[in-house]
C-alpha cells in the first residue's frame, strides 16, 4: 500500500498570499495518479486537480498541480476567503490499495 | 445532474452488522466504477472499497478487510456496503463516491454521507 505524507499540518496564512502543500508518497505514483481534494466543514469533498497538474471542472486556475514520482505539490497563488479547508492528496493508480493523505488545514492567520 | 444519496446508517452495537445503500442518477451508472469512503469524527479521508462496473474487480482496505462486502445493482442503480462484526472504529460518516472515468480515476462526485455509530 503506497503511503502518502502531506505537509504541513496545518497552514496559517492571510487572503492574498500564496499556499504551498506537499504530498509525499512512499512509492512512486503510476502514471502520476494523484489527486487533490478541497474540505469544508460539514460538506463532502471536492475534485480540485487529477493526474498532478489537470484541474477539474470548473475549478479556478487559481489553484495549480505539479509533480511525479514521489513528491506533489498543490499552489493556490492567491488565497482567497473561500479557500480556507482542509486539502487532501490521494493517489489512485494501485487498485485496489487507493489511499488518501492524512491532510492539509489551510487557515486564517 | 448528478447525484448521490446515502442511506441506511444507523446507531448500532459492537458486533451487529449494517447495509449501507447509495442511489445514483444523473448518470450511466454501469460505466463507472464506484467507492465507499469514510470519515471518522474529526478525522481525515479513509478509502474503504470499490467496485469496478461490472463487479469484476473489487478491493477493501485492509482494516474493513473479511468484514465488509461491496455490491452493486446496476438495473436498480445502486451501490451497498453490508458491514459486519462492527466496531467501535468503524464509528464514521459513509461517503459513496464516483470514479471520474471509465478507466482509472479519481472520484469526480461524492454523495453528502451516511453515518454510522458504533457502540454499546
Amino acid at each position: 500500500e503506497i503511503v502518502l505524507t502531506q505537509s504541513p499540518g496545518t497552514l496559517s496564512l492571510s487572503p492574498g498570499e500564496r499556499a504551498t502543500l506537499s504530498c509525499r508518497a512512499s512509492q512512486s505514483v503510476s502514471s502520476s495518479y494523484l489527486a487533490w481534494y478541497q474540505q469544508k466543514p460539514g460538506q463532502a469533498p471536492r475534485l480540485l486537480i487529477y493526474g498532478a497538474s489537470s484541474r477539474a471542472t470548473g475549478i479556478p486556475d487559481r489553484f495549480s498541480g505539479s509533480g511525479s514520482g514521489t513528491d506533489f505539490t498543490l499552489t493556490i497563488s492567491r488565497l482567497e476567503p473561500e479557500d480556507f479547508a482542509v486539502y487532501y492528496c490521494q493517489q489512485y493508480g494501485s487498485s485496489p490499495g487507493l489511499t488518501f493523505g492524512g491532510g492539509t488545514k489551510v487557515e486564517i492567520k | 445532474e448528478v447525484q448521490l444519496v446515502e442511506s441506511g446508517g444507523g446507531l448500532v452495537q459492537p458486533g451487529r452488522s449494517l447495509r449501507l445503500s447509495c442511489a445514483a442518477s444523473g448518470f450511466t451508472f454501469d460505466d463507472y466504477a464506484m467507492h465507499w469512503v469514510r470519515q471518522a469524527p474529526g478525522k481525515g479521508l479513509e478509502w474503504v472499497s470499490g467496485i469496478s462496473w461490472n463487479s469484476g474487480s473489487i478491493g477493501y482496505a485492509d482494516s474493513v478487510k473479511g468484514r465488509f462486502t461491496i455490491s452493486r445493482d446496476n438495473a436498480k442503480n445502486s451501490l451497498y456496503l453490508q458491514m459486519n462484526s462492527l466496531r467501535a472504529e468503524d464509528t464514521a460518516l459513509y461517503y459513496c463516491a464516483k470514479e471520474m472515468t471509465t478507466t482509472v480515476g479519481p472520484f469526480d462526485y461524492w454523495g453528502q454521507g451516511t453515518l454510522v455509530t458504533v457502540s454499546s
